[in-house]
């Protein structure tokens, strides 16, 4: 079967830098994605890597180490609105329509 | 970016009623929607895939005689709850996938389904 890791909850101070991990156990890779969700909204979309390496978008960077499994995303200078749950999601390799969504990290940031 | 809305945002309904939810793209062609359910503090839980003038595809344990999905047009899914029960309160979100790469699913806000 197919498996997403995250941390279930993190917090941080604002202005820090914090790294969410996603660690993930899959048949095939297609890309992973990373999105944003504030408390009863829908999720918003941060971020997709489909290649090993870097990927910056202003204050939020996603990683991705296909060999590893592995992604992670590093949010920088954070404000309080930054408190959300982070959700790492996976294409199915099955059905690349479809995706698998990690529990998600809910994130507090603390003044 | 690309904007789904979803109708209603919030139902309250007695139990053995159905309800509908209507899950529109306004700006982009979808082709393929689909429906995820989220209880509080978990994640989306994939029910369905619903693609343009064909049937629906059910995850499994979803039932479709239960939760039936159309979707006529390019713009619009609807999911209805049928019989609807306590247990299937929750939120109720659909995504609308572009049809460019990196064909990502665009949210929309969901629908907060109460079954009293």
């Amino acid at each position: 079967g197919q498996n997403i890791d995250q941390p279930t909850e993190m917090t941080a101070t604002e202005g820090a830098i914090v790294q969410i991990n996603c660690t993930y156990q899959t048949s095939g890779f297609n890309g992973l994605f990373w999105y944003q969700q504030h408390a009863g909204e829908a999720p918003t979309f941060l971020s997709y890597n489909v290649l090993d390496g870097l990927e910056e978008k202003g204050r939020f960077s996603s990683f991705l180490s296909r060999s590893k499994g592995y992604s992670y995303l590093l949010l920088k200078e954070l404000q309080m609105k930054d408190s959300a749950s982070y959700l790492c999601a996976v294409r199915d390799p099955d059905n690349t329509d479809k995706l698998i969504f990690g529990t998600g990290t809910r994130l507090q940031v603390f003044p | 970016g690309a904007v789904v809305s979803q109708h209603p945002s919030r139902v309250i309904c007695k139990s053995g009623t159905s309800v509908k939810i209507e899950c529109r793209s306004l700006d982009f062609q979808a082709t393929t929607m689909f429906w995820y359910r989220q209880f509080p503090k978990q994640s989306l839980m994939l029910m369905a895939t619903s693609n343009e003038g064909s049937k629906a595809t059910y995850e499994q344990g979803v039932e479709k005689d239960k939760f039936l999905i159309n979707h006529a047009s390019l713009t619009l899914s609807t999911l209805t709850v049928t019989s609807a029960h306590p247990e299937d309160s929750s939120f109720y979100i659909c995504s609308g996938q572009t049809s460019r790469g990196p064909y990502e699913q665009y949210f929309g806000p969901g629908t907060r389904l109460t079954v009293t």
